[in-house]
């Protein structure tokens, strides 16, 4: 079966920190995501790729940026952080575009910003 | 108006019974859609796939769609205290892969 994986499950930085959270996939999936989740808001997508140096915003890319130098991982740096990027964040891979793939999420981080 | 909705819930229901989650979207050019369950502290994980109206089982699990009304629904046939988690719906706009996720609704199904 498809392993993605996040670096940290936990993680506890300062208001200003430069973040980078990790994600490695296993499988040679052309996509990839990261997603935040919050209580009562379901899934927000941040931002996804199709390929190795190819990144598009999804609906809340502010004060997030993120890399794929590699194709089996993709970074989700947080620039200068903010107490409200508080949340779990949850990394995934997909096979192909089509519409019948099946998402694979990692074990997500839990990012605590004082 | 989200682009998918879910009520929130919590669904409490009796062990055995019948659950039933609902889902609505507002892009008509939807392709796919997609049920996965979330159990507290836990990634998502996917339970059920719909692409056509209709009905689709898959053991204790039917997914139900409705283009027309854009609309799609999960039941879980002999609830479990085990089916007890956040069940999220999911739509892909065909645009390469790209789900967007309801906020998920809380079942809890007690002994």
């Amino acid at each position: 079966d498809v392993k993605v994986t996040q670096s940290s499950r936990y993680l506890v930085k300062r208001t200003g920190e430069k973040v980078f959270l990790e994600c490695v996939q296993d499988m040679d999936h052309e996509n990839m995501f990261w997603y935040r989740q919050d209580p009562g808001l379901g899934l927000r997508l941040i931002y996804f790729s199709y390929d190795v140096k190819m990144k598009e915003k999804g609906d809340i890319p502010e004060g997030y940026s993120v890399s794929r130098e590699k194709k089996e991982r993709f970074s989700l740096i947080l620039e200068s952080a903010s107490t409200n990027q508080t949340s779990m964040y949850l990394c995934a891979s997909l096979r192909g575009a089509a519409t019948n793939e099946k998402l694979f999420f990692g074990s997500g981080t839990q990012l605590s910003v004082l | 108006q989200k682009e998918v909705e879910q009520n929130s819930g919590p669904l409490s229901v009796p062990e055995g019974a019948i659950a039933s989650l609902n889902c609505t979207y507002s892009d008509r050019g939807s392709q796919s859609f997609f049920w996965y369950r979330q159990y507290s502290g836990k990634s998502p994980e996917l339970i059920m796939s719909i692409y056509s109206n209709g009905d689709k089982e898959d053991g204790r699990f039917t997914a139900q769609l409705n283009k027309a009304s854009q609309y799609v629904s999960l039941l879980i046939r002999d609830s479990q205290p085990s089916d007890s988690a956040t069940y999220l719906c999911a739509v892909n706009r065909n645009q390469g892969g790209k789900l967007i996720f309801g906020q998920g609704t809380e079942l809890s199904v007690k002994p």
